[in-house]
This record gives structure tokens, sequence and C-alpha cells, in this order.
């Protein structure tokens, strides 16, 4: 499984755009890059998945340029209730590995008013 | 849409008792389930996978012994934490794959259940 590396905490106001970058440069060709969040005291949601360019959901987007080496996820015009810890996670489709993730440390989203 | 569910949310329990975690899948079966435990302010760090009708997969550094994971059906996995420690406090969180391939992609995480060793 690809090592991942997030910044480990940033900050953001009501409103604005959050932009969270993961690195993982030994990202395998049949690899897909997954984000859930976390809540205090409650298990991982997830957020979004994608394999390459842009992915959108109705809560987020994500980029992966063309090298795959690094992605990011977007958050638009975020809220106080958005205050969570936010993890990348790259691997192979779950369907063919069962459903086994390995998480890094997080990157923990603190929304101020 | 498909839910994991856990109980109890917390529990206390006396230092050398035991204690079990229960893990359901609500309205999907699930033959893999996975359990995790937090510290706070650490990440998840995956503790083993329990597959329905044989052992459980512990990763390295878990002791079986302790964390004795039961998958007997395929809605139910729990986890039993023998002759429990203080250090054995931790929020303790089980998931499981989708229910299908086309959903297989997404894994649901249960609400965790907190214990605290006293």
């Amino acid at each position: 499984l690809a090592k991942t590396t997030q910044p480990i905490s940033m900050d953001s106001y009501e409103g604005q755009e959050v932009n969270i970058t993961c690195s993982h440069n030994n990202i395998a060709t049949n690899d897909y890059i997954t984000w859930y969040q976390q809540f205090p005291s409650q298990g991982p949601r997830f957020i979004i998945q994608g394999y390459k360019t842009k992915v959108t959901n109705e809560v987020a987007s994500l980029f992966i340029p063309a090298d795959r080496k690094s992605s990011t996820l977007s958050l638009p015009r975020v809220s106080l209730s958005d205050t969570a810890v936010y993890y990348c996670l790259v691997g192979v489709p779950i369907y063919n590995q069962g459903g086994k993730l390995i998480f890094g440390q997080g990157t923990e989203l603190s929304v101020k008013p | 849409g498909a839910v994991v569910s856990q109980h109890p949310s917390w529990v206390i329990c006396k230092s050398g008792t035991s204690v079990k975690i229960e893990c359901r899948s609500l309205d999907f079966q699930a033959t893999t389930m996975f359990w995790y435990r937090q510290f706070p302010k650490q990440s998840l760090m995956l503790m083993a996978t329990s597959n329905e009708g044989s052992k459980a997969t512990y990763e390295q550094g878990v002791e079986k012994d302790k964390f004795l994971i039961n998958h007997a059906s395929l809605t139910l996995s729990t986890l039993t934490v023998t002759s429990a420690h203080p250090e054995d406090s931790s929020f303790y969180i089980c998931s499981a794959r989708g229910p299908t391939k086309s959903s297989g992609n997404t894994i649901y995480f249960g609400e965790g259940s907190w214990l605290t060793v006293v």
C-alpha cells in the first residue's frame, strides 16, 4: 500500500474553499485514491474516490494530476460542521482487497466563524 | 443505504475483566469485517480482519489471545477484550465492505465504541 503524506492540520474560515493536498509518490498503477472524513468519537465517513483527473460529487471535488503522485481534496464554502479529520488513502479498488484500509495520520481541519 | 452498527457505544469495565463489543451489518451481509483501534488524537490502527466462519487475521503486533474476534454470522462480528487493562482503553471501530460489487468501493464504518478500563 502506497504511503501518503498530508498536512497535520489546517485552519479555515466559514465560506472559504479548502484544499487539502495528499502526496503519494509510490502510487501503483492499479491504486485508487479515497478520502474519508472523521468527526470526534465517530467512525470515518466516505467522501470521494478517484483514479485520475477530476471527480466531483455533492460534497467535494478530487483533483488528480497526470502523474498521480498527489491529489487534492477540495471542499467548497466550508462551514463550521466541516471541522473534522480528513484522511487520504491509496490502494487497489476495495472489492479487490475485501475492504482492508490502512489509515495515515490525516489532516485536522478547523473551520472558524 | 448500507449501515454498520456497533454496541455498546461506550462501556466502562474493571481491570481484569472481559468486555465484548458487537458490530452488525444492518441491511446487508458482510463476509468480512474489520476492527480498528484509535487512541485520542491519533489515526485509526487496523487490528484484525474478521472472516465469517473462519479465524480472524490479525495485524502484526496485535495479540490474538487478548483481542478475541468471532464472526459467527454474515451480519455479526464481535470483539472481546480479555483481561482488560487501563492501557486497553481506546475507541474501537468496525467496518464492512458494501454489499455488492457495484457499491463495493465503499466501506461502511460503525459509530465506534469507547472502552474505558478502570
